[in-house]
């Protein structure tokens, strides 16, 4: 089962940021966080990934907390492009003999609307 | 470089035909990863290929099997199809299994 908690859907309006939660309770301390997007019917797209700092590149921004139980992913301008499914992952550590596999939850649907 | 290349894109097939699926990795990338996503069941990990060997398996059948050759390009194979077989299916490759994967655009089975 999937370690993450996501709400199913979202709305956004076109040019402002997109706020996207995700609780992760019982995420072990070297366990990492990672969102990917899946525009319709495309293969999952890699957006960003965190252990415990915050996080910034081209894309977008992810926040941890300190407790790393919830993190948000941040898309500071969103366009009508990133409207997708996003998913917020909790991968087993680097080194573990089950990194190769990610376990997917349901995402959220982020619409966003001009 | 070059993304994960999946081939074919489309396909279609009747029930208890076998199909085979390929993947291209990215140059350098020896891990490779194959997934299935129905609407039902979303997006569910079929098994880990690295270094030709298979180092994890999901909660598949025995009808679902795959391989990776010496210069890591991956087969699924599906036999005995079913029409819940039908699906999008993944492919993704990482250096080595443990770092970020990069998902192909998938093929898409249609059993009928």
């Amino acid at each position: 089962d999937a370690k993450t908690t996501q709400p199913p859907s979202m709305d956004c309006a076109e040019g402002r940021a997109a706020n996207l939660p995700c609780n992760h309770s019982t995420i072990s301390g070297n366990e990492y966080v990672y969102w990917y997007r899946q525009i319709h019917s495309q293969g999952p797209q890699y957006i960003i990934h965190g252990l415990k700092n915050n996080e910034t590149n081209e894309m977008a921004s992810l926040i941890i907390t300190e407790d790393r139980k919830s993190s948000t992913l941040i898309l500071p301008h969103a366009t009508l492009r990133d409207t997708a499914v996003y998913y917020c992952i909790v991968r087993l550590p680097h080194g573990s003999s089950n990194t190769g596999k990610l376990i997917f939850g349901q995402g959220t649907t982020l619409q966003v609307k001009p | 470089k070059a993304g994960v290349t999946q081939t074919p894109r489309y396909l279609i097939k009747t029930r208890g035909q076998q199909v085979t699926l390929s993947c291209s990795p990215i140059s350098g990338h020896r891990s490779v990863s194959w997934y299935q996503q129905t609407p039902g069941q979303g997006l569910q990990f079929l098994f880990e290929y690295f270094s030709e060997t298979q180092r994890n398996k999901g909660n598949f059948p025995g009808r679902f099997s795959g391989r990776q050759f010496s210069n890591s390009r991956s087969e699924m194979n599906v036999s005995t199809l079913e029409l819940g077989d039908s699906a999008l299916y993944l492919c993704a490759s990482s250096l080595k299994g443990q770092e970020t994967q990069y998902f192909g655009p998938g093929t898409r089975l249609l059993v009928l």
